[in-house]
């Protein structure tokens, strides 16, 4: 059974900061690992995927990287600003998207 | 364009009522799921239907039921609620089974169920 662990739970940093949220998966053996962004009392909204046969992908501030061999993504957000805000979730696709329980991200002005 | 639409937002329960969340999709999309969010326990799977009169069961089924009434729609059915039922209710649609490795989901704003 594939299992999705994120870390930190949560983090605080100073707007301006660049940081890095991580994301770990037991199974390898994934379609594509994707990253969600969820605002409070809201749904999800798809930030980025990275199909398996890839190693990264970008939009805009946003990086995020796929190691399947070491069962690892990283999202990477440049210059962060308070409306960054929010909780992060990655998703493995396998035979169905197994999520983990997210980074609740806060940036200080 | 809606994307995926949820009804009702928020709704009390008392143990043992039967209630129907609503879940419509405008993206032509063949694939639909029913999640549920929970502090400590993230998302989980309940059930989808990856095409218009299919449904399969997910990770935690058990106390719901599940229609796909067309390709737009797709209801999940409490006949019996319980106060474990007490989550945040999501609807997600996708444009394959999952099993694309280009395939994403969309989701739906959520329906916050309490049961008493």
């Amino acid at each position: 059974k594939q299992e999705v662990t994120q870390i930190p739970a949560a983090l605080s940093v100073p707007e301006g900061e660049n940081l890095v949220l991580n994301c770990s998966f037991t199974d390898s053996a994934i379609y594509n690992l994707q990253w969600f962004r969820q605002d409070p009392g809201k749904g999800l909204t798809s930030l980025l995927l990275i199909q398996s046969s890839q190693r990264e992908q970008t939009s805009g501030r946003l990086n995020a990287s796929l190691d399947k061999s070491s069962g690892r993504s990283t999202l990477y957000i440049a210059a962060s600003q308070p409306g960054d805000s929010a909780t992060y979730l990655c998703a493995s696709s396998g035979s169905r998207l197994t999520f983990g329980e997210g980074t609740q991200l806060t940036v200080n002005p | 364009n809606a994307g995926v639409t949820q009804t009702p937002k928020f709704q009390v329960l008392k143990t043992g009522q039967s209630m129907t969340l609503q879940c419509a999709q405008d993206m032509n999309h063949n694939s639909m799921y029913w999640y549920r969010q929970d502090p400590g326990m993230g998302l989980r799977l309940i059930y989808y239907s990856a095409s218009e009169g299919t449904t399969d069961k997910g990770e935690v089924p058990n106390g719901y039921n599940v229609s796909r009434l067309n390709k737009r729609e797709f209801s999940l059915r409490l006949e019996s609620a319980a106060p474990s039922q007490t989550s945040v209710y999501f609807c997600a649609s996708s444009e394959y089974s999952g099993t694309s490795s280009a395939d994403t989901q969309y989701f739906g704003p959520g329906t916050r169920l309490t049961v008493l």
